[in-house]
């Protein structure tokens, strides 16, 4: 069955630096994967999509890039703020056009 | 932009009654919803794939007996917990898609969700 991993649970960075966020799928090769930001208590937020003949999507603050030989994507958000602090989660879109979530990392950005 | 509106945001049901919880699409029509559910620091899980005039499609271990789901229109998918256990007490969360502008593709729209608590 398709798995996808987010390897950090949680994960503190310092405001102002790059945030990194890491998603590894197995036994899959997804259409598309889709980041997602969720607050506590909330349904999650669509970030951002990157495509598989991708390699990179940015978007304001965001960067998302997508290997399908490593099966990986990574999540950056750049001059992190304690406003971005929140769970992100890593999804794998299937071909039925289901949505496999990943655990998700629970950023904290210290001021 | 797309707006999904989910109701109750929480609700508490003594054990045994059923409550029904409202995913409604404001500004775009859904042929599919998709239900899911999320215990704590864990991630969603898909329960269920609601279908407009038809019936849902049920992820393998899902009780589509327990977990009733009703399509009844493109902007409206009620799911229905039925003789509710405390066991069910978990955030129900229902999504559609469309084609959205957000990171240039098709984005999946989440409403914000349903605590259920099940005494």
């Amino acid at each position: 069955s398709q798995k996808i991993e987010q390897n950090s649970e949680a994960l503190n960075i310092q405001e102002g630096k790059t945030a990194t966020l890491t998603c590894n799928y197995t036994n899959y090769s997804p259409a598309y994967l889709q980041w997602y930001r969720q607050d506590p208590g909330r349904g999650p937020v669509f970030l951002l999509l990157i495509r598989e003949n991708e390699k990179e999507k940015r978007k304001e603050r965001l960067k998302v890039t997508f290997d399908t030989t490593l099966k990986q994507s990574l999540f950056h958000i750049t001059a992190s703020q304690p406003a971005d602090s929140a769970t992100y989660l890593c999804a794998l879109v299937r071909r039925d056009d289901k949505i496999i979530f990943g655990k998700g990392t629970r950023l904290h950005i210290l001021p | 932009g797309a707006v999904v509106s989910q109701h109750p945001s929480w609700v508490i049901c003594k054990s045994g009654t059923s409550v029904k919880i409202e995913c409604r699409s404001l500004d775009f029509q859904a042929t599919t919803m998709f239900w899911y559910r999320q215990f704590p620091k864990q991630s969603l899980m898909l329960m269920a794939t609601s279908n407009e005039g038809s019936k849902a499609t049920y992820e393998q271990g899902v009780e589509k007996d327990k977990f009733l789901i009703n399509h009844a229109s493109l902007t409206l998918s009620t799911l229905t917990v039925t003789s509710a256990h405390p066991e069910d007490s978990s955030f129900y969360i229902c999504s559609a898609s469309h084609r959205g502008t957000g990171g240039g593709g098709y984005g999946y729209t989440f409403g914000s969700g349903t605590r259920l608590t099940v005494v």
